[in-house]
């Protein structure tokens, strides 16, 4: 089992609003990932957990918020969003640094 | 319509023949290597890796081939089929937890 699962698929959320995306994992890994995906462009790294704590942060503005409550989920709040942040959020995790890294389907989110 | 910057390069290829797609990487001391494969509206789609101390790797139809003197990673997929249509991403470490895109390549496999 490889598969790494985002809800939800698509959000649609105002730019007052506050919403969580979600990523879950069974595979064991140990290192877990957001990356953000705008269109025809490779996905851009934002934060990493590693052994549940957060190891990389992309300087990525505040409004993002990751949360990794075990090593299995980990989450992404959203607050105050710009419609510029509109794009595929993409979750991936792997068992450690150097080592495969598996990708969810990604959660489309449009600001508006 | 479409801005400069934002077109992806393109490789056609007919169906049935073999494709190459190439990806320069940017770090010297990068020593894993991943292509993803990324259909239209999905993540991407692990395919196969390399680890630096290895020039060739096989997978099931599909080829990976790294050039450390130049920096230079290829994917060759033999007998292009249909559902081998999707932007193509290499992406290298250097033992973090970094994993850095490169800007990909869309295939069209002509019928």
């Amino acid at each position: 089992d490889t598969e790494v699962t985002q809800t939800p698929k698509h959000l649609v959320m105002g730019m007052t609003n506050k919403k969580s995306l979600k990523c879950e994992q069974h595979m064991g890994h140990r290192a877990m990932y957001w990356y953000k995906q705008k269109a025809k462009k490779p996905p851009e790294l934002m934060f990493v957990y590693s052994y549940e704590k957060l190891s990389i942060n992309e300087s990525v503005p505040s409004r993002f918020s990751p949360e990794c409550p075990n090593s299995s989920l980990l989450n992404l709040h959203l607050h105050a969003l710009q419609p510029e942040d509109s794009a595929l959020y993409l979750c991936a995790s792997s068992q450690d640094a150097g080592t495969e890294a598996f990708f969810g389907q990604g959660t489309r989110l449009t600001v508006v | 319509g479409e801005s400069v910057g934002l077109h992806l390069p393109t490789l056609s290829v007919q169906e049935g023949d073999n494709s190459i797609i190439n990806c320069a990487y940017s770090n010297s001391a990068s020593d894993y290597f991943i292509w993803y494969k990324q259909e239209s509206g999905k993540g991407p789609q692990f395919i196969i890796d390399i680890r630096s101390n290895m020039d060739k790797r096989q997978g099931q139809r599909v080829t990976v081939l790294l050039n450390k003197t130049v920096k230079h990673l290829s994917l060759q997929i033999a007998a292009t089929q249909p559902g081998d249509s999707a932007v193509y991403f290499c992406a290298e470490t250097f033992g973090t937890y970094k994993y850095i895109f490169g800007t990909g390549t869309r295939l069209k496999v002509l019928a």
